[in-house]
């Protein structure tokens, strides 16, 4: 247990779908970032928020959209993907984005679009 | 600009060594180093800061050598307990944009 929660654990969608995905932290952390992990690209940073203000878009499709209403909760909102985003997208915080401690990641979304 | 790590795989006999290479070719502010055992969420090793400070964890240390803009990681008389994919991740000052290599993916074995 790292005070990351993600929900839900599992996800499967079709492509025309929109669903969400939810972060929780319980750290008092003010920075929450996405990583989406696949075979491909082991960790791949998605989004980086800091005090509830995106400070990074690392080049993801607007397919993805990220909501950050405060500080301990961070959403991926998901609409017309494709079966190239399966993959685990997993939340991570830690306690600011100029801070270098270390991250706390939550169990990850494991993501299935057909 | 992701970090590089080499190499992709090890495979050890319990109590065997080994050494994960980051390296990058930008400037390196600190590196972080994570395992991720199959199924469960990276978990942090340690941080090492600019100044060319190596860190200890149990048998498990690291160095950083800010001016080859590299870091090493060291696994020694590995335990069976360490396998898993070992990340190394570059972060950025002021943005906090943490990036990671592609992972090192150790099996130790009986």
């Amino acid at each position: 247990e790292t005070g990351v929660t993600q929900t839900p654990r599992h996800l499967v969608m079709g492509m025309t779908n929109k669903k969400s995905l939810k972060c929780e932290q319980h750290l008092g952390h003010n920075a929450m970032y996405w990583y989406k992990q696949s075979a491909k690209k082991p960790l791949e940073l998605m989004f980086v928020y800091s005090l509830e203000e995106r400070v990074e878009n690392n080049s993801v499709p607007s397919r993805f959209s990220p909501e950050c209403p405060n500080s301990s909760h961070l959403f991926l909102h998901l609409h017309t993907l494709q079966p190239e985003d399966s993959a685990l997208y997993l939340c991570a915080s830690r306690p600011g984005t100029r801070n270098t401690g270390e991250l706390f990641f939550g169990e990850g979304s494991r993501l299935t679009v057909l | 600009q992701q970090p590089v790590q080499s190499p992709q795989a090890v495979i050890l006999r319990e109590g065997e060594d080994a050494v994960i290479n980051c390296s990058s070719s930008k400037a390196l502010y600190s590196v972080h180093w994570y395992r991720q055992k199959h199924g469960e969420a990276p978990v942090f090793l340690m941080i090492l800061l600019k100044g060319g400070e190596q860190k200890g964890h149990d048998k498990i240390s690291a160095s950083f050598n800010e001016k080859k803009q590299q870091s090493s990681l060291y696994l020694t008389a590995s335990q069976l307990s360490y396998s898993g994919t070992y990340f190394c991740g570059t972060d950025h000052p002021l943005t906090g944009k943490l990036i990671f290599g592609q992972g090192t993916t150790l099996q130790v074995k009986p």
